[in-house]
């Protein structure tokens, strides 16, 4: 079945403590990217990647890294989450960077991050 | 940066009515998309929409792609408990190096049985 898998599902942690949210395609998807969700604020969107070892900032970067080493995985990292990174984060993926049609994302089920 | 203005925030109906939401920018996009989250999922694609004037429809759902390519509205007919959740409309611009999604920010349906 064609999914987008994140982990874990839900996450309670302490201010400083790094974390890692893994996330997994395995739709051979180019495009991955990394939202976060809060109340009254939508998705923004944090990192995005558009292919192996290539990523950049979104709207919403400060405090969070991500990597791609490998087409399949793109982990969130947080070196060290403060109270205001306690979100609803979801990953997401497409196909092909490049032909027009290619706004069909999809989301994981999403992480529930909180720091206290 | 470019923003998506979408209204209402939050819509409590009663089973069977019609619902009708819409989003507004002031930025010229080629791409309009309506998602939907249900409670504890990620959002799931229910409508594209690719030209201006466009008008397409999915089941009891219809969105169109405003003429002046600022704006979009979703409708629902027939209203059913499984329809609650938030709809959330998105836009690009395809082509070129990037091809982000930019999200409204959501419209929260309840419907009441």
């Amino acid at each position: 079945e064609a999914q987008v898998t994140q982990n874990p599902r839900y996450l309670i942690t302490v201010t400083g403590k790094k974390l890692t949210v893994t996330c997994s395609q395995n739709m051979n998807h180019e495009y991955m990217s990394w939202y976060r969700q809060d109340p009254g604020l939508g998705l923004r969107q944090i990192y995005y990647s558009m292919n192996v070892e290539v990523t950049d900032k979104g709207d919403v970067p400060e405090g969070y890294k991500v990597s791609r080493k490998e087409k399949r995985n793109f982990p969130l990292i947080l070196e060290s989450p403060s109270p205001n990174q306690t979100s609803l984060y979801f990953c997401a993926s497409r196909p092909s960077t490049w032909t027009g049609l290619n706004e069909k994302l999809f989301f994981g089920s999403g992480t529930q991050l909180s720091v206290l | 940066g470019q923003q998506l203005n979408q209204s209402p925030q939050s819509m409590f109906i009663q089973e069977g009515e019609d619902v009708s939401m819409n989003c507004t920018s002031s930025s010229i996009f080629n791409t309009w998309l309506w998602y939907k989250q249900d409670p504890g999922e990620g959002p799931v694609l229910l409508i594209a929409l690719y030209k201006a004037g466009e008008l397409t429809s999915n089941g009891r759902l219809t969105a169109q792609f405003g003429i002046t390519r600022k704006d979009s509205f979703l409708n629902i007919s027939a209203s059913i408990p499984s329809d609650v959740g938030i709809y959330f409309c998105a836009s690009m611009n395809y082509g070129g190096s990037q091809g982000n999604l930019i999200f409204g920010k959501g419209t929260k349906l309840s419907v009441k049985p």
